[in-house]
This record gives C-alpha cells, structure tokens and sequence, in this order.
C-alpha cells in the first residue's frame, strides 16, 4: 500500500522569503504521479504542481518548484517570493499511473502562513 | 470556463437522517471522484464514477452511495447519518485519458454537519 507523509503540521515565512515543504511516500510502483494541492481558507483544493514519476526532471510552475527525488523517494515543494496569498495549508499527493484506481492519496497537510 | 461545482455549500443534518450531495464537472470531464475530509483524519478517497459507472471504492460502508448521470454529474448519497460522518465533502473531476486520469480538479466542497 502506498503512503504520503508529510513531516511538518505547520510552517511559517516573511513575505517574498523562500520557503521549502516536505513530502516523503513509501510504493513499490515505478511509474506513478505525484502533486502538491493548496487548499486555502475557501476550502477549495487548488493544484499547485504535478511530477511524473518517469520524468527525471522537476516541475516548475512560476514560483513553485519541486524537487523529485525518486531513489530517497521524496517530493518536497518550493516557493519562491511568498505571497500573502500563499496562506494555505499544503497537501502532498500520490497516484498510481498503470492500473490506475482514480485514488489519489494524500498527506496530513501542512498549514503555511505567510507573514507580512 | 466553470470549474467543479458542489451544493449545497453547508448541510445540517440529525443522525440517521439521509443526505444528498451534488456535484457538477467541468465540461469535458467524464471522471467524478468523492473525496471525505474529516477533522483528524485527513482526505480519504470515498468514490470514483466514470462514464456513468462506479469505477472504484473506497473504505467505507455501504450507506455511502452514489450515482453519475449522462450529463456525468454525480450525486454523493449518505444514509443513516452518523455524527461521525461530519465532514467537508469534496468533489473532484477529470478528463479520463485512456485509464490514466492524472489531474484532478477539485470543487470547494460541502460541508455536513450531523447532529
């Protein structure tokens, strides 16, 4: 069974700072995807970023960038220049690619705050 | 374009009543997913429709029920209420590529509160 672990409940950063969140999973696949979801005080769960596994190089969507690291099989999420509008929590997610179940498996979540 | 829709946004309920929860894809999107969010137990995977038939299922008893219709809407359907079934209920949906339905979009989710 794959597992999602997200080590830091909260986290906080002074605006336009960087600031880095972990995600470590445990599978046996080779081939899956992996996302970061915000999900900010409206509730909605926002996609931020998504890796696939088979790709050796890291996703980047403006200021957010992750580093995959597949061997230590960890997935942290990086941003850049935080905005107020980061303050969020942060899911971490898993999905398998072959035999796909339509499950994707989430982390505990990490509530970042973004300090002006 | 319209992203993923739910209603209603808040759901007050007493034990062992039913409620019904809906949700609206986005256009294009034939996959609908349920998601539960409980206080202390994170988001778990509750059901997956696709083209109108129950694809997978999650861990969680049969009171949970649900149902995708033409227009690949989806209708979540809990009976027999449980205090413990307060949640945040999230919807998301997808385009279906083939088996590897990727990337998932989530609506802002219904709120049941059962008393």
């Amino acid at each position: 069974a794959q597992t999602v672990t997200q080590s830091q409940p909260e986290m906080s950063v002074q605006e336009a700072e960087t600031v880095t969140l972990s995600c470590t999973y445990d599978t046996s696949e080779n081939n899956y995807y992996l996302f970061w979801y915000k999900q900010p005080p409206s509730r909605q769960m926002i996609l931020v970023i998504r890796q696939e596994a088979y790709k050796q190089q890291n996703a980047t969507e403006n200021r957010f960038s992750v580093n995959f690291q597949k061997a230590a099989k960890s997935f942290s999420l990086k941003i850049s220049d935080s905005q107020l509008g980061d303050t969020a929590m942060y899911f971490c997610a898993f999905m398998k690619h072959t035999g796909n179940t339509g499950k994707l498996i989430f982390g505990q979540g990490t509530t970042l705050q973004v300090k002006p | 374009e319209a992203g993923v829709t739910q209603s209603p946004t808040h759901l007050i309920k007493t034990r062992g009543q039913q409620a019904t929860l809906r949700c609206s894809p986005i256009s294009g999107h034939t996959s609908v997913y349920w998601y539960q969010q409980a206080l202390g137990l994170g988001l778990q995977f509750l059901l997956w429709y696709d083209e109108g038939e129950e694809r997978n299922r999650g861990n969680f008893p049969p009171r949970f029920s649900g149902r995708q219709f033409p227009n690949y809407s989806s209708e979540l359907n809990v009976n027999a209420l449980e205090l413990e079934d307060s949640a945040l209920y999230l919807c998301a949906s997808s385009f279906n590529t083939g088996g590897s339905n990727e990337k998932l979009f989530f609506g802002s989710g219904t709120q049941l509160s059962v008393l």
